[in-house]
């Protein structure tokens, strides 16, 4: 139980373009999730908190008209890189708190690159 | 400064032995510390969750230690296996406070 799927695994977009990630939590409801960014050989930084039926919460210095978050459903959170330029090339990383002492469950990540 | 630090940064181990990570943390007042395992282009995979009142956890050969007065905890490889080559992170969460503290890793390659 308690599975996260991330989707895709991996984007290659144009500068200028947008891209949308998708964040479902399979077996479980999740008020909340988390996204996160990652760069090589450092720690996930938060970005922002998802929550179900409300505005997201945004992380200092994280552009909340850049990153778009949507979080329409108790299992479905949307992250979506707006004109997408080189430097936003990372790895994405969400998560759900599953309850029931589970904790904390990450899904597998986009890695996203822009040219 | 961090409030999650991991030691040693990097490790490379043959394969067979046995290793173990550290991580020492700030947080609190502490609620729970977690390890991860995260594969290079993966998200990452909880191998245990400790709470203050638990000192040991096991999850197959990983074995996770707290020690929650010097606010330490140990994450010991037994026997180690090419798959272990990966970032094992510590995760610790405060009480009343859905925020994570992440430590950066520590990045473990097991060769033959």
């Amino acid at each position: 139980g308690a599975v996260v799927s991330q989707h895709p695994s991996r984007v290659i977009c144009k500068s200028g373009t947008s891209v949308k990630i998708e964040c479902r939590s399979l077996d479980f409801q999740a008020t909340t999730m988390f996204w996160y960014r990652q760069f090589p050989k450092q720690s996930l930084m938060l970005m922002a908190t998802s929550n179900e039926g409300s505005k997201a919460t945004y992380e200092q210095g994280v552009e909340k008209d850049k990153f778009l978050i949507n979080h329409a459903s108790l299992t479905l959170s949307t992250l979506t890189v707006t004109s997408a330029h080189p430097e936003d090339s990372s790895f994405y990383i969400c998560s759900a708190h599953s309850g029931g002492g589970r904790g904390y469950t990450f899904g597998s990540g986009t890695r996203l690159t822009v040219v | 400064k961090n409030q999650v630090e991991q030691s040693p940064q990097s490790l490379i181990i043959l394969e067979g032995k046995n290793c173990t990570l550290q991580c020492n943390y700030t947080v609190s007042p502490f609620s729970n510390l977690r390890w991860y395992k995260q594969d290079t282009g993966r998200g990452p995979v909880s191998l245990t969750i400790m709470t203050f009142s638990e000192n040991t956890k096991s999850n197959g050969r990983y074995t996770a230690t707290l020690d929650a007065d010097t606010k330490q905890s140990s994450l010991h490889i037994t026997a180690s296996q090419l798959s272990d080559s990966a970032s094992y992170i510590c995760v610790v969460s405060a009480e009343g406070n859905n925020r994570l503290a992440f430590g950066k890793g520590n990045q473990v390659v097991v060769i033959p």
